[in-house]
């Protein structure tokens, strides 16, 4: 079974709507990430969080919201969907220490 | 200027050929870098990691760190067409990780 889990993996949803995008994970890892992937624009980082009652917002947190509802728990709502939040979604974990990030199979998001 | 930063490529080299891709960052308090390998709509699969200055080497691969110029490469040798992908360059800074827009090599039969 991957350590790391996405659902859905595949959404099209239409402008305005709420969506949820929900990762788990198996690794024991504190540490979870989301990013969003757009061609030429590489990774960049939404949210992350270092252990539950911690939240902090990354690079492009505008338009997102998370949740970590449990150590293997974290999810990401995008409150009213805009066709710019079209992009391909990963969660990821980290143990801390020096860095090491796992990553999800991804989400791709396509908003209407 | 960007954090990290590396040539988009593509990158093409004949099969069993070195590979060498190369990524600059801007933080000299950096401490932690990585390489990723992402296959064409896969997620980022981590491929070597190196924390001080030198190379490192695992199995095919060796990752080279230079703190005073701030740069890493990652090199791969004997290329094979299953390497072929986009490779992405990782800077530690302040607890996260900035990825660089990464370099797709393609490996010719």
């Amino acid at each position: 079974d991957a350590d790391v889990t996405q659902t859905p993996r595949n959404r099209i949803t239409k402008t305005g709507k709420r969506i949820m995008l929900e990762c788990s994970q198996t690794k024991g890892h504190d540490r979870m990430y989301w990013y969003r992937q757009d061609p030429g624009l590489g990774l960049r980082l939404i949210y992350y969080s270092f252990d539950v009652k911690d939240i902090n917002k990354g690079e492009i947190s505008d338009g997102y919201s998370v949740s970590r509802q449990a150590q293997a728990k974290f999810s990401l709502s995008l409150e009213s969907a805009i066709p710019n939040q079209t992009a391909l979604y990963f969660c990821a974990t980290s143990a801390g220490g020096q860095g090491e990030q796992y990553f999800g199979p991804g989400t791709r998001l396509t908003v209407t | 200027q960007k954090e990290v930063e590396q040539n988009s490529g593509p990158l093409s080299v004949p099969e069993g050929a070195i590979a060498s891709l190369n990524c600059t960052y801007s933080d000299r308090g950096s401490q932690s870098f990585f390489w990723y390998r992402q296959y064409s709509g896969k997620s980022p699969e981590l491929i070597m990691s190196i924390y001080s200055n030198g190379d490192k080497e695992d199995g095919r691969f060796t990752a080279q760190l230079n703190k005073a110029s701030q740069y890493v490469s990652l090199l791969i040798r004997d290329s094979q067409p299953s390497d072929s992908a986009t490779y992405l360059c990782a800077v530690e800074r302040a607890n996260n990780l900035f990825f660089g827009t990464g370099t797709r090599l393609t490996v010719i039969p």
